[in-house]
């Protein structure tokens, strides 16, 4: 089955920091989110990017599907952006998304 | 506006008891419908979904079962309740076409003791 691989693990920033977060996955995904979770469990959807460069507010996600990777640039980071941030490579028709451990992200004042 | 909301929010279970989670969906046709369970630490994994009513696939194995009695509605339960059924389970939703991008509900919090 598929397999996803998120890198860093954890990462710690100042505020106004720019941060860059890294997804591989094993298999061929023609879905792919990023998805952020917050410290009380709650998933929100931040990127739908199966392909190409997309940007919304202070995000930019690449994702190369011959590669089968993706990443996220958070841009001007604010301590509201801290929790952890998810990467799910999927297919579309059935929408199974498969997710890794995620990267945990600490913005400091 | 499309909103999802489960229910309960919080449950603490004794272990053998049995359990139902539900999840409703309003504001949306015939979404697709999706369960997904998170261990205390693990990652998050798919336990079943659904296209339309009275039909859901499982993903993983858990001793558990889910059913689509309403369009609109997802309900997740056992008889039997394991230790290792506590964490956090989320009911998510997509539409058809498009990104089939998924959005997900609050979660339910289930400690079994």
């Amino acid at each position: 089955g598929q397999q996803v691989q998120q890198s860093p693990a954890s990462l710690v920033l100042q505020e106004g920091e720019n941060a860059e977060l890294q997804c591989n996955f094993s298999s061929t995904a023609t879905q792919l989110q990023w998805f952020y979770q917050s410290p009380g469990g709650s998933l929100v959807s931040l990127l739908s990017n199966p392909s190409g460069t997309k940007h919304t507010g202070r995000l930019t996600s690449t994702t190369v599907t011959k590669e089968r990777r993706s990443s996220l640039h958070i841009s001007s980071s604010q301590t509201t952006d801290s929790g952890t941030y998810l990467c799910g490579p999927g297919t579309q028709v059935v929408g199974q998304l498969t997710f890794g451990r995620g990267t945990r992200l600490q913005v400091y004042a | 506006a499309q909103t999802i909301h489960q229910w309960p929010v919080a449950e603490i279970k004794a272990v053998g008891s049995p359990l139902s989670l539900g999840c409703t969906i309003k504001g949306k046709s015939s979404p697709n419908l999706y369960w997904y369970w998170q261990a205390t630490g693990g990652t998050l994994q798919q336990l079943f979904y659904s296209i339309t009513v009275g039909q859901v696939e499982s993903v993983v194995q858990l001793n558990l079962s889910a059913s689509r009695p309403k369009d609109d509605q997802f309900i997740l339960s056992t008889e039997k309740l394991l230790l290792s059924h506590s964490g956090f389970y989320l009911c998510a939703w997509s539409l058809w076409g498009g990104s089939y991008e998924q959005y997900f509900g609050p979660g339910t919090r289930l400690t079994v003791l």
